[in-house]
């Protein structure tokens, strides 16, 4: 598998439920980003957790991140239909490319009203 | 504070003609990164410039492909004689210190999509 990739590919849950997205990576990293995207446009920082971090919060998201086991998990909670987009992770290795973002291939997030 | 400009947002081509997509950072910012997406994929690294420097352009083709970031105006990637493959949306990010040592976040554009007929 390739660095950053998003498990499920697609994921769809009524509105007011949970989500939860997992990513999995294979090399030492600095940092791993969590970004959406809705269909066509740009992308859209949610959250950025560090190498020496195991769970952080910002509002309905919770991330949390194993470097054990080279994953981490994004939790969308309370999920309302605006939140149907594209989830990417993005990891920035640990040495002096920390700048290169490696993204998987995103979750398709789909929440029904 | 506006958030990084790109554009055109949609560019058609025919092959072999030349495409200029620009990208203005945010206010403050003097890193910028170019990143591709094809369809169905995720974002994939192009190259990282300073004003007036390429840092790493590992993530660029060989060929056909250049980007600048000069002192005044914005950074351009230019693709010249397109092909068909070169179709998919190329996105700008750029961060206020670039992330070499630090952990700073890309902040990102809207993107450009690039269709060669």
């Amino acid at each position: 598998s390739q660095q950053g990739e998003e498990d499920p590919q697609a994921l769809s849950i009524q509105e007011g439920e949970n989500a939860t997205m997992n990513c999995s990576y294979k090399t030492s990293i600095n940092n791993l980003q969590w970004y959406r995207q809705n269909s066509g446009r740009g992308l859209v920082h949610l959250i950025l957790i560090r190498s020496n971090e195991r769970e952080k919060h910002s509002g309905r998201l919770r991330v949390t991140l194993d470097t054990s086991k080279k994953s981490s998990s994004l939790l969308i909670t309370a999920s309302r239909a605006a939140d149907t987009a594209s989830y990417f992770c993005a990891t920035a290795s640990s040495g002096g490319s920390n700048y290169k973002l490696t993204f998987g291939k995103g979750t398709l997030l789909t929440v029904n009203p | 504070n506006a958030g990084v400009m790109q554009n055109p947002r949609h560019l058609v081509r025919r092959r072999g003609q030349e495409a200029r997509l620009r990208c203005s950072p945010m206010k403050g910012h003097s890193h910028v990164y170019w990143y591709r997406q094809l369809p169905e994929e995720g974002l994939k690294f192009m190259v990282y410039l300073q004003k007036e420097n390429i840092i790493d352009e590992s993530g660029m083709p060989k060929e056909r492909f250049s980007a600048e970031f000069p002192k005044e105006g914005p950074s351009i990637l230019r693709i010249q004689q397109v092909v068909r493959g070169d179709s998919a949306a190329y996105f700008c990010a750029s961060s206020p210190r670039g992330s070499r040592g630090a952990t700073d976040t890309q902040y990102f554009g809207p993107g450009t999509r690039l269709t060669v007929l």
